[in-house]
């Protein structure tokens, strides 16, 4: 079955510090992957996504993501936080076109000033 | 000018009711989602909905039902509601016409209490 890990439920880190949030799935067919933030109180919102081609992809609010194949990831990464990053992020992988999503548990950032 | 809206946002009511909860969609997508979000940020799909049918049912209790009046509207209605039914729902859409893969747009979620 597919599923999404998110290996660190909470990672706090200092304003101005860099920032990777890893991403492992399992799927057999080309992933299409996705990451996604979620701020207190709030809904979903899209930072990226990959579907094919360059595997590194760039994302809103300073954020890009690489693909990995040999590693099936997709980690997430920012050189510079600030303290509005502070958020809960998900990754998710889509199958079979968009009839299902998969999330990962979320990793909660945590951004010390 | 929102995209993905739902109604009521938050949402509280004794066991054993029967409660619904709305979504409408803007962005002419066709096909739409719920999902159960858990008091540990887990989230799970429960349903999707293409073109007014029924594609996906996740091991959700039948007291929980998806109905789609239209294209743009996919409500959820639960029937003796119990405790831990107590989570955060959200609706999302997706545009899966072209046979590609693209992602869901979120509503801003409706936290549901059952006391």
């Amino acid at each position: 079955a597919q599923s999404v890990t998110q290996p660190d439920i909470h990672i706090t880190v200092s304003e101005g510090a860099s920032l990777e949030l890893r991403c492992n799935y399992s799927y057999g067919a080309t992933p299409y992957l996705f990451w996604y933030v979620q701020s207190p109180g709030q809904g979903l919102q899209l930072l990226l996504k990959y579907f094919s081609g360059d595997t590194l992809v760039q994302g809103i609010k300073g954020f890009e993501a690489e693909f990995k194949r040999s590693q099936s990831s997709f980690n997430l990464r920012k050189p510079s936080v600030h303290w509005s990053d502070a958020a809960e992020y998900f990754c998710a992988v889509e199958y079979n076109y968009g009839q299902n999503f998969v999330f990962g548990p979320g990793t909660r950032l945590s951004v010390l000033p | 000018d929102t995209a993905v809206s739902q109604t009521p946002k938050y949402l509280v009511t004794q066991m054993g009711n029967d409660k619904s909860i709305k979504c409408e969609q803007n962005l002419g997508h066709d096909t739409m989602y719920w999902y159960k979000q858990d008091s540990k940020k887990f989230l799970k799909i429960m349903f999707s909905y293409n073109n007014k049918e029924l594609i996906i049912n996740e091991t959700v209790p039948n007291r929980f039902s998806p109905k789609s009046p239209d294209k743009a509207h996919l409500n959820l209605h639960i029937n003796s509601l119990e405790l831990g039914d107590s989570a955060v729902y959200f609706c999302a859409s997706s545009d899966t016409s072209s046979g590609l893969y693209n992602e869901q747009f979120f509503g801003p979620g409706t936290r549901l209490t059952v006391l």
